[in-house]
């Protein structure tokens, strides 16, 4: 069965620092894997996809995510964390044995940066 | 482009009355996934339609139904509601059904059951 866990409920990150939230799955076959993003009373944003290649792939507002096919991770990441990007962040994967349209997310975890 | 959009923002319903859920997809795509988002249970999978036919469901009780048209609207049907069912209904569409393609949501429904 597909799976994806998101370890930490809440990361916590002062503003200009680097922030890392931490995603690893579990399925069979190749994985499809997403980040999105959810405001409050706002439905989800995509921010990033990995399908094949390159490890690491960028998103958007500076966002980036390295996939990592040993560790099962797919870790995302930003350089200078911004009080702006504080929200709650989903980890989302599908795989052909799932069925395609079927995103499979994390618990989410929620983004506080101070000032 | 408009995005994804849903109607009505926000329902009160109370146990045992029946809702409908509107969708409409961004223009050109062709899928559209509902799911439901608790606290208790995250976001869940409730249905996908390509071309106005149900290509996966989640487990969910039979209450639970939808249907797309020939536009590539959606409607999703709750009936004989639960103090359960309340959530956040969000809908997505994409391009077409291949795995690569990137889901985009609307704002979401919030029914809350009385």
């Amino acid at each position: 069965a597909q799976s994806v866990a998101q370890p930490e409920d809440q990361v916590n990150v002062a503003e200009g620092n680097p922030l890392t939230v931490k995603c690893t799955y579990s399925v069979s076959g190749n994985p499809y894997l997403f980040w999105y993003v959810q405001y409050p009373n706002r439905g989800l944003q995509f921010l990033l996809k990995y399908i094949t290649g390159d490890n690491l792939v960028k998103g958007s507002y500076g966002f980036e995510a390295e996939f990592n096919k040993s560790q099962t991770s797919f870790h995302l990441k930003k350089p200078s964390a911004l009080v702006s990007d504080s929200a709650l962040y989903f980890c989302a994967v599908r795989s052909k044995s799932g069925g395609y349209n079927k995103l499979i997310f994390g618990a989410g975890t929620r983004l506080a940066v101070h000032p | 482009k408009a995005g994804v959009t849903q109607t009505p923002r926000y329902l009160i319903k109370t146990r045992g009355q029946q809702v409908t859920l509107s969708c409409s997809p961004i223009s050109g795509h062709r899928s559209v996934s509902w799911y439901q988002q608790t606290p208790g249970q995250g976001l869940q999978f409730l249905f996908e339609y390509f071309s106005e036919t149900q290509r996966n469901k989640g487990n969910f009780p039979g209450r639970f139904s939808g249907r797309q048209f020939s536009n590539s609207r959606s409607e999703m049907n709750v009936s004989t509601l639960e103090l359960g069912d309340s959530a956040l209904y969000l809908c997505a569409s994409s391009v077409g059904t291949s795995g690569a393609d990137e889901q985009f949501f609307g704002p979401g429904t919030r029914l809350t059951v009385l």
